[in-house]
């Protein structure tokens, strides 16, 4: 069974960047998306956006546009997520997420192997 | 604010029933799929139901998801108090071309 293993937390002050990893381990991304969702302390799930691996393609939430880069490694099943321009409302917990359906539509698939989550705190 | 409106919280009793819904309109929930999904306190969202009515392996069937025109409902038989979580329901919204999640609906179980 495919776990999702994402990196460490941070703490990053306004301006910076954060780049969070995640990692298929026991198996492989295959034909799967890749999600990435974050959530505010008390909030609901935020899409942000997702890949696909294996075709190298992004497609991102409007809201996030220009400041988000999402990519991964198909060799070594390793995605990343670039969050860049941070400010204090970026702070939350990201989640990486595997879509269920291979070649997953946009409005179509949904999240279902999820990583631990990594807390991201912006502050100065 | 979420596109998808659903209750801030459902309480019944154990072995009890409860419904969630979620709410939306035709640019979502009218002409997508719904999913479900549930999250423990300090845990990953899990998913319960896609595809409006679907269980993935290993959800029990006293979950059951079901959608009627711009409408989601999510219902919960046999309630245990491990059952006790935050559920959300998501779709695609066609008008801001994104995954939407609903506010959440925090489960209580008595």
């Amino acid at each position: 069974q495919v776990q999702l293993v994402q990196s460490g937390a941070e703490a990053k002050k306004p301006g910076s960047s954060v780049k969070v990893s995640c990692k298929a381990s026991g198996g492989t991304f295959s034909n799967y998306t890749v999600n990435w969702v974050r959530q505010a302390p008390g909030q609901g799930p935020e899409w942000m956006g997702r890949i696909t691996p294996i075709i190298d393609i992004a497609y991102y939430a409007q809201k996030f546009k220009g400041r988000v880069a999402i990519t991964a490694d198909k060799y070594t099943n390793t995605a990343y997520m670039e969050l860049s321009s941070l400010r204090s409302e970026d702070t939350a917990v990201y989640f990486c997420a595997r879509g269920l359906k291979e070649m997953g539509t946009l409005w179509g698939d949904v999240f279902d192997i999820w990583g631990h989550g990594t807390m991201v705190t912006v502050s100065s | 604010q979420s596109v998808l409106t659903q209750p801030p919280s459902v309480s019944a009793a154990p072995g009890q029933k409860v419904t969630i819904s979620c709410s939306g309109s035709s640019s979502n929930i009218g002409n997508n799929d719904v999913s479900w999904y549930q999250q423990l306190p300090g845990t990953a969202p899990k998913l319960l139901i896609y595809d409006n009515n679907k269980r993935p392996s290993g959800i029990p069937d006293r979950f059951a998801g079901s959608k009627s025109g711009t409408s989601a409902t999510l219902g919960i038989t046999g309630l245990q108090t491990g059952d006790e979580a935050d559920y959300y329901c998501g779709t695609w919204e066609s008008g801001l071309t994104t995954w939407v999640f609903g506010g959440g609906t925090k489960l209580i179980v008595l």
